[in-house]
């Protein structure tokens, strides 16, 4: 079975800055994608970026990043720039062959400005 | 638009009375999911179909069912309801099974079963 853990229940960050929000997951496939998922005091839930276990480079969408070092099994969330529209929960995700997808508890980010 | 929709969007039920949540796509998508939201838990996948006819269990699939008889068309019963299935629900779908598959949700239901 696959495991997300996300060891930030919550984070703060003034706004402009730059916050990590971290993901360590567990899975023996050599095979798996990577997901980082918003959910907004809204409750919807936000696609943001993927990265793939054979993607050699760091994915980016505009002020996301994933900072993906496999050996650690960490992929964690980079938000730049920080803007007051960015305070969510935000979710890692883990899916491998098996085709089911795991959440990670998420962390909550809360933008001060 | 593209777009996952359920219904309802909320529900109040009494234990034991048969319910059904649905869950539409028109995106074409073939993979389709269910999840529940618990405060401290996160999102836990209930059942997951890779196409028409194929469902699999997930991690917490009891107490719910599930089937897949047209492609867009991914409803959530729940035949006896019990108190602690109230909760908040998510149905997703993506492209493929493939990766690397992101799911786009839908807009949840928020369920209490007292």
């Amino acid at each position: 079975a696959q495991k997300i853990t996300q060891t930030q229940p919550g984070m703060f960050v003034q706004e402009k800055e730059a916050v990590t929000l971290d993901c360590t997951y567990d899975t023996s496939d050599q095979s798996y994608g990577l997901f980082w998922y918003k959910q907004p005091s809204s409750g919807e839930m936000i696609f943001l970026i993927y990265q793939g276990s054979y993607d050699e480079q760091n994915a980016t969408e505009g002020r996301y990043s994933l900072n993906f070092q496999k050996a650690r099994k960490s992929a964690n969330l980079v938000i730049s720039a920080s803007q007051l529209g960015d305070s969510a929960m935000y979710f890692c995700a883990i899916k491998s062959t098996g085709n089911q997808f795991y959440f990670g508890t998420g962390t909550s980010l809360t933008v001060i400005p | 638009e593209a777009q996952v929709t359920q219904n309802p969007r909320y529900l109040i039920t009494v234990t034991g009375k048969k319910l059904t949540v649905t869950c539409s796509q028109n995106m074409n998508h073939e993979y389709m999911s269910w999840y529940r939201q618990d405060p401290g838990l996160g999102l836990r996948q209930i059942y997951y179909s890779m196409n028409v006819e194929v469902t699999d269990k997930g991690d917490v699939p009891e107490g719910y069912k599930v089937s897949r008889k047209e492609k867009r068309n991914f409803p959530l019963i729940l035949e006896s309801p019990s108190p602690n299935q109230t909760s908040l629900y998510f149905c997703a779908s993506s492209y493929s099974g493939a990766l690397p598959g992101e799911q786009y949700f839908g807009p949840g239901t928020r369920l209490t079963v007292t």
